[in-house]
């Protein structure tokens, strides 16, 4: 079955980096576009980033764009999202989740599965 | 940026009730929306996709529909199971788009 495991979260001074990874399994892991997805408490869901099935394009939320970077390693199943600068603003529990597939077999960026989330709490 | 519109957002119902969430786009989005359950503490799980399609192991109570800017949900009679929180999500371009959710609990 399809499994997502976050892992990486923990409490950071604003300024710090962190780095996030989701080790995938149960699923061809090269075939799917994967994304990062974050809730701040008490707040609605929130996309950050998505990566290509193979890596080779990756796209961002305006709010993280030039701090974080997502990336893939195939080799080892593990999706990463490091975030550099943080803010107290990325408070939040961070997802990983796998992206969809349209009728037609194309990428559909809607989130078929989902990690059970890691909390990042950005805090002097 | 595409705005997308929950409504209500929260709402009481009771088991056996027949309720519809509404979701609106701030431009058209074709059919390229998805709906998502969540409860609390625990990750969202997908309903329904492309507006209208059921994601496998969904149970048939669960419908969507719409194109364009309007899109809805329906649960044609609510279980106890169904009280959570549920949003909408626009793929239809960057950057992806939630709603703010609707809450539905227990009258």
């Amino acid at each position: 079955q399809v499994q997502l495991v976050e892992s990486g979260g923990g409490v950071v001074q604003p300024g710090w980096s962190l780095r996030l990874s989701c080790a995938a399994s149960g699923f061809t892991f090269s075939n799917y576009a994967m994304h990062w997805v974050r809730q701040a408490p008490g707040k609605g869901l929130e996309w950050v980033a998505v990566i290509s099935y193979d890596g080779s394009n990756k796209n961002y939320a305006d709010s993280v764009r030039g701090r974080f970077t997502i990336s893939r390693d195939t080799s080892k199943n593990t999706l990463y999202l490091q975030m550099n600068s943080l803010r107290a603003e990325d408070t939040a529990v961070y997802f990983c989740a796998r992206s969809g597939y349209d009728s037609n077999d194309y990428p559909a960026y809607y989130f078929d599965y989902w990690g059970q989330g890691t909390l990042v709490t950005v805090s002097s | 940026a595409i705005r997308m519109t929950q409504s209500p957002s929260s709402f009481s119902a009771s088991t056996g009730d027949r309720v519809t969430l509404t979701c609106r786009a701030s431009q058209g989005i074709s059919s390229s929306l998805a709906w998502y359950q969540q409860k609390p503490g625990k990750a969202p799980k997908l309903l329904i996709y492309s507006a209208s399609t059921l994601q496998s192991g969904v149970p048939s109570r669960f419908s969507g529909s719409g194109s364009g800017t309007d899109f809805t949900l329906t649960i044609s009679c609510l279980q106890s199971e169904d009280f959570a929180t549920y949003y909408c999500q626009q793929y239809y371009t960057y950057p992806y788009s939630f709603g703010q959710g609707t809450k539905l609990e227990s009258k």
